[in-house]
């Protein structure tokens, strides 16, 4: 079954409005890595945390990482019609080399 | 021009064939990866490799299979087997192996249609 549950599956959002999505696994992860994907296209490497209670900011966006390591978000500040997309988690567990995808967030921003 | 490539870009096969879907890589990359995405699932690992003439199974490595021959190219096989075989198949890639984990690089994607 699915092992990294991500919320919501889509989100609609006014231009300018800030934007979450969260990433939730049973089990304590490794490390996270996050991925945007936009329409017609393939996922896009983001960022990676690796620490728990790691948090780390590119531009308006800011990552956090569970002090647990078994939660993760994304937030953006002020969306732009450029962040449309499906935003991924994916979890490492253990020692292996297998990521787990969440199922994704589609963001949609109206302008 | 380095990167990470794929053929066909879309690929339509009758049921019952088996067809194998190209993934090259020239970025040095050690580990390479095969992900299933149907819409609302996310991606789902089918098979990695970590290193020439190794891989491992994925969680959906039923109906698949792999080759590693060399550290440049992945193919992926998609067989009869497969029950439900149309999806969308994206190739990765990424440095290190072992322990150390970095970022995945995809390519453009494959969109296998099988009526």
């Amino acid at each position: 079954g699915q092992q990294v549950m991500q919320i919501p599956q889509y989100q609609h959002v006014q231009e300018g409005e800030d934007f979450t999505t969260y990433c939730n696994s049973s089990t304590t992860l490794s490390n996270i890595q996050w991925y945007k994907q936009r329409p017609g296209g393939h996922p896009v490497f983001l960022i990676q945390l690796v620490k728990s209670g790691e948090v780390k900011k590119q531009k308006r966006l800011t990552f956090q990482f569970g002090e647990a390591k078994k939660n993760s978000s994304l937030h953006i500040t002020a969306t732009q019609t450029t962040d449309v997309g499906t935003y991924f988690c994916a979890g490492l567990m253990g020692t292996g080399n297998q990521f787990y995808f969440g199922t994704g967030t589609s963001l949609t921003v109206i302008p | 021009d380095g990167g990470i490539t794929q053929s066909p870009k879309y690929l339509f096969r009758k049921e019952g064939q088996n067809v194998t879907l190209s993934c090259e890589q020239n970025l040095n990359h050690d580990a390479m990866y095969w992900y299933r995405q149907d819409p609302g699932q996310g991606l789902r690992l089918i098979y990695y490799s970590q290193i020439v003439n190794d891989f491992q199974k994925g969680d959906i490595a039923e109906g698949y299979s792999v080759s590693r021959e060399k550290k440049e190219s992945f193919p992926l096989t998609v067989t009869s087997a497969q029950k439900n075989p149309t999806a969308f198949y994206l190739c990765a890639s990424a440095p290190g192996q072992g322990f150390l984990v970095f970022e995945q690089y995809f390519g453009p994607g494959t969109r296998l249609t099988v009526t």
